[in-house]
């Protein structure tokens, strides 16, 4: 039972424009929410997170957006750069140190 | 110097084996995780150990037994290795508490024949 998920596998952007990446989820008591980003053949690193007491957190060329009313987020990219480039994944928690991760999105930032 | 490292990076091996992979934090964090990436890159849960106690175990066969000798490290033994196991294994550490930033090795690349 998947409780959060990335339904678009793949995206292509070029670089210099929005890389708008997409996470659902079904579980309300999620509170917590984190993006992370992976390059091939190493471990995911945190990239940036946002509470579910806002609706959006900032930090540089990445924005999250959290939408609880429609149980969506997003992560936005602006601009996009070609070392953007890599798999990227939406988690989300509600109680201690357990998270639940969506399959990823792969992006490929175009020069 | 590699804040989560994992031995060994691939690892192929039969049906039917034994093998242990081995995880290690330099980060000082009171709480380590087994995370199985399989074939559709569900990125799922196994195990979580807090200080040296085992704090979450999803349903996973009795076959993985996490062993974790001090707090810096938590190995994951696998029994009777089936073609099913194949996946990629990541370790992953955090602060203790709720909701810290959970910081991942390069991941176990599993191969059973």
């Amino acid at each position: 039972d998947q409780q959060v998920k990335q339904n678009s596998p793949s995206l292509s952007v070029q670089e210099g424009r929005i890389s708008i990446l997409n996470c659902d989820y079904t579980n309300s008591m999620f509170d917590y929410f984190l993006w992370y980003k992976k390059y091939p053949a190493e471990g995911p690193t945190f990239l940036i997170s946002i509470s579910s007491i806002k609706d959006k957190n900032e930090d540089g060329r990445f924005t999250v957006f959290l939408n609880k009313s429609a149980k969506h987020l997003s992560l936005h990219i602006v601009p996009s750069q070609p070392g953007d480039s890599a798999v990227y994944f939406c988690a989300a928690s509600y109680t201690g140190n357990q998270f639940y991760f969506g399959t990823g999105t792969s992006l490929t930032v175009i020069p | 110097d590699t804040a989560v490292s994992q031995t060994p990076k691939y690892l192929v091996t039969q049906m039917g084996n034994d093998k242990s992979i081995k995880c290690e934090q330099n980060l000082g964090h009171d709480t380590m995780y087994w995370y199985k990436q399989d074939s559709k890159k569900f990125l799922k849960i196994m195990f979580s150990y807090n200080n040296k106690e085992l704090i979450i175990n999803e349903t996973v066969p009795n076959r993985f037994s996490p062993k974790s000798p001090d707090k810096a490290h938590l190995n994951l033994h696998i029994n009777s290795l089936e073609l099913g196991d194949s996946a990629v294994y990541f370790c992953a550490s955090s602060r203790q508490g709720a909701k810290e930033t959970q910081y991942f090795g390069p991941g176990t690349r599993l191969l059973v024949l």
